[in-house]
């Protein structure tokens, strides 16, 4: 079974850029997450998916970041326009939607962005 | 709100020591509880997943035991080995439309 893939694996731009992020999630799998790590700190929600639905934005920064999930398949996130603090690894999840399921979440190998 | 907490923040140990680390939750009011590895510049790998009805799940050298009503969990590593060195996330899950919340982690440095 393949796992989550995301690209880029590395991403450098000046403040005020934009950039997007992509991912692909196991397949079936109808739950989708973007979180943001910042170096010493645990990952922290952006976004949560259901299907093609969002479930949970409360703490995506609406004004420069945006995120779809066209089909209920890939996703992507956007920043326009990135701050220094936007410097992190953007790390996409997935899991099954099934009830009664364990509620594992499998991670990519995320983003790491770096704003100059 | 759920916090998570992972102390100490980092941690040294001579190969071939036993060693515990330790995560507490501040809401006991949980689905599930998951063990991370986090290797320099990649993603999360997991390690173990203790559903809120079980106490404890083991992987090869790894044991991870769960006290919900104390809101902790430990993770117990075996005769450790260098290529253990690694950061250790724990992360809580409180409901089917939730979120994993997730401690800063304890960065393990396993010396030769």
């Amino acid at each position: 079974e393949a796992g989550v893939a995301q690209s880029p694996r590395y991403k450098i731009i000046e403040k005020r850029q934009s950039v997007a992020f992509w991912c692909n999630p196991i397949s079936g799998h109808a739950t989708l997450y973007w979180y943001q790590q910042i170096l010493g700190q645990g990952p922290k929600l952006l976004i949560q998916f259901q299907n093609n639905g969002v479930v949970d934005d409360s703490q995506l920064p609406k004004d420069r970041f945006s995120a779809e999930r066209l089909k209920g398949v890939d996703s992507t996130l956007k920043i326009q326009p990135a701050k220094l603090e936007d410097s992190a690894v953007y790390l996409c999840a997935s899991r099954t939607g099934l009830a009664g399921a364990r509620y594992e979440q499998y991670f990519g190998p995320g983003t790491r962005l770096t704003v100059t | 709100k759920q916090e998570v907490t992972q102390i100490p923040a980092a941690l040294s140990v001579p190969e071939g020591e036993n060693l515990v680390l330790n995560c507490s939750f501040t809401d006991s009011a949980i689905y599930n509880l998951q063990w991370f590895r986090q290797d320099p510049g990649k993603g999360l790998t997991s390690l173990l997943l203790i559903q809120s009805s079980q106490r404890e799940q083991t992987s090869g050298r790894l044991n991870a035991s769960l006290d919900k009503s104390s809101g902790r969990s430990t993770l117990y590593i075996a005769a450790s080995q260098p290529g253990d060195s690694a950061t250790y996330l724990c992360a809580v899950f409180t409901g089917a439309n939730s979120k994993l919340t997730f401690g800063k982690g304890i960065t393990l440095s396993v010396r030769p």
